[in-house]
């Protein structure tokens, strides 16, 4: 299994871009990288997947460098509903090889 | 409406007996998944099934079972060995193998008396 670490937590103001990055030194050559955001009493939701380089949609960018090894998930002009936690995910979920973690709790202020 | 159901929202059982929660999922979905969720940490996963009639342990299975006899439903029963079942538990499922997103239910908080 991929091991991933992230901060705990991070706080941010209404307006900003926010950056989380998560590590995965051992992540292997056939692993994707993806991303979740989940609020309290909720389950999470898909946020973003990517393999390389850089993807972007509608809600986030993730940005992945050559060598793999970290990943920063990127949120524009963040706002007080964005607060919530972020998981960063490596491996192949669907055959139970890759675990949440404790995740970064994102506080974003007014 | 596609999506995975889960019930009851909260559960209340006392301690020594066997609860049963419920998943049901429309997406056609070939994986399912259940993970525990306690206080301020992330989830673990206790089983998946990645197929009907057939399902493995995650890292946390001790005082759980499951069954998949039918596509559209994946059953957790936390049972009496539990040692700490109160908890938030998440249902979830994706598509076929590899590396899809997974959807959740809405999920069911269990507390033990």
């Amino acid at each position: 299994l991929a091991k991933t670490t992230q901060p705990i937590s991070m706080d941010s103001y209404e307006g900003q871009e926010v950056n989380i990055t998560c590590s995965h030194n051992n992540i292997a050559t056939n692993d994707y990288i993806t991303w979740y955001q989940q609020f309290p009493s909720q389950g999470p939701r898909f946020i973003i997947q990517g393999y390389k380089t850089k993807v972007t949609n509608e809600v986030a960018s993730l940005f992945i460098p050559a060598d793999r090894k970290s990943s920063t998930l990127s949120l524009p002009r963040v706002s007080l509903s964005d607060t919530a936690v972020y998981y960063c995910l490596v491996g192949e979920t669907n055959a139970g090889k890759s675990t949440f973690g404790d995740g970064t709790t994102l506080t974003v202020k007014p | 409406d596609g999506g995975i159901t889960q019930s009851p929202k909260y559960l209340f059982r006392k301690e020594g007996q066997n609860v049963t929660l419920s998943c049901e999922q429309n997406l056609n979905h070939d994986a399912m998944y259940w993970y525990r969720q306690d206080p301020g940490q992330g989830l673990r996963l206790i089983y998946y099934s990645q197929i009907v009639n057939d399902f493995q342990k995650g890292d946390i299975a001790e005082g759980y079972s499951v069954s998949r006899e039918k596509k559209e439903s994946f059953p957790l029963t936390v049972t009496s060995a539990q040692k700490n079942p109160t908890a938030f538990y998440l249902c979830a499922s994706s598509m076929g193998t590899g590396y899809n997103e997974q959807f959740f239910g809405p999920g069911t908080r269990l507390t033990v008396l």
